[in-house]
């Protein structure tokens, strides 16, 4: 059974800290995607990327980096968390096709 | 700008009932639309997708309708069941992977 997982299910961070939100997939998917859920907005896109090393913003970039190292690998980094980044961050993965499958998501408060 | 809407916020259901989910899209340069669920604590699910050569397609108790005059998608579950429970939400692309448009999600509650 293909998989994405997201490292941790619940996070709570501090202002200001530096957050990691680790995805990893084993379909060998060229790309991937991070997305933020909250109520009524529905899913927004952070970053995604087609390649290793390869980047590009989504609809909401700041505030948040990303990093992939490794094909399977696709990092989200909070580099000064806010609470206004109290948040469920999904993580994709697709082949060329368009059908995303996502992670379980991670849930992350900042206090 | 261009966006993805459901009719819907809540939808309630007998169990073994038929339900149907909407969802109104206005890029007319749309041509591939998908379903996904969603349950509690956990990430959105693959159901079932349609391109905009086809205005119907069925899958395994559920059906995609889709109506490019009016510009609107429907999901159809048969024989609705309590595992069914979910949020329900539709997705629209016009330009590829990286250009997915989500809505904003419909709750199907499933009442036994």
């Amino acid at each position: 059974d293909v998989k994405v997982t997201q490292s941790s299910r619940y996070l709570v961070k501090r202002t200001g800290e530096k957050v990691f939100l680790e995805c990893v997939q084993d379909m060998d998917h060229e790309n991937m995607f991070w997305y933020r859920q909250d109520p009524g907005l529905g899913l927004r896109l952070i970053y995604f990327s087609y390649d290793v090393k390869m980047k590009e913003k989504g609809d909401i970039p700041e505030g948040y980096s990303v990093s992939r190292e490794k094909k399977e690998r696709f990092s989200l980094i909070l580099e000064s968390a806010s609470t206004n980044q109290t948040s469920m961050y999904l993580c994709a993965s697709t082949r060329a096709d368009y059908g995303y499958t996502f992670g379980s998501g991670t849930r992350l408060t900042v206090v | 700008g261009e966006s993805v809407g459901l009719h819907l916020p809540t939808l309630s259901v007998q169990e073994g009932d038929n339900s149907i989910i909407n969802c109104a899209y206005s890029n007319s340069a749309s041509d591939y639309f998908i379903w996904y669920k969603q349950e509690s604590g956990k990430g959105p699910q693959f159901i079932i997708d349609i391109r905009s050569n086809m205005d119907k397609r069925q899958g395994q108790r559920v059906t995609v309708l889709l109506n490019k005059t009016v510009k609107h998608l429907s999901l159809q579950i048969a024989a609705t069941q309590p595992g069914d429970s979910a949020v329900y939400f539709c997705a629209e692309t016009s330009g590829g992977y990286q250009k997915v448009t989500f809505g904003t999600g419909t709750k199907l509650q499933v009442i036994p």
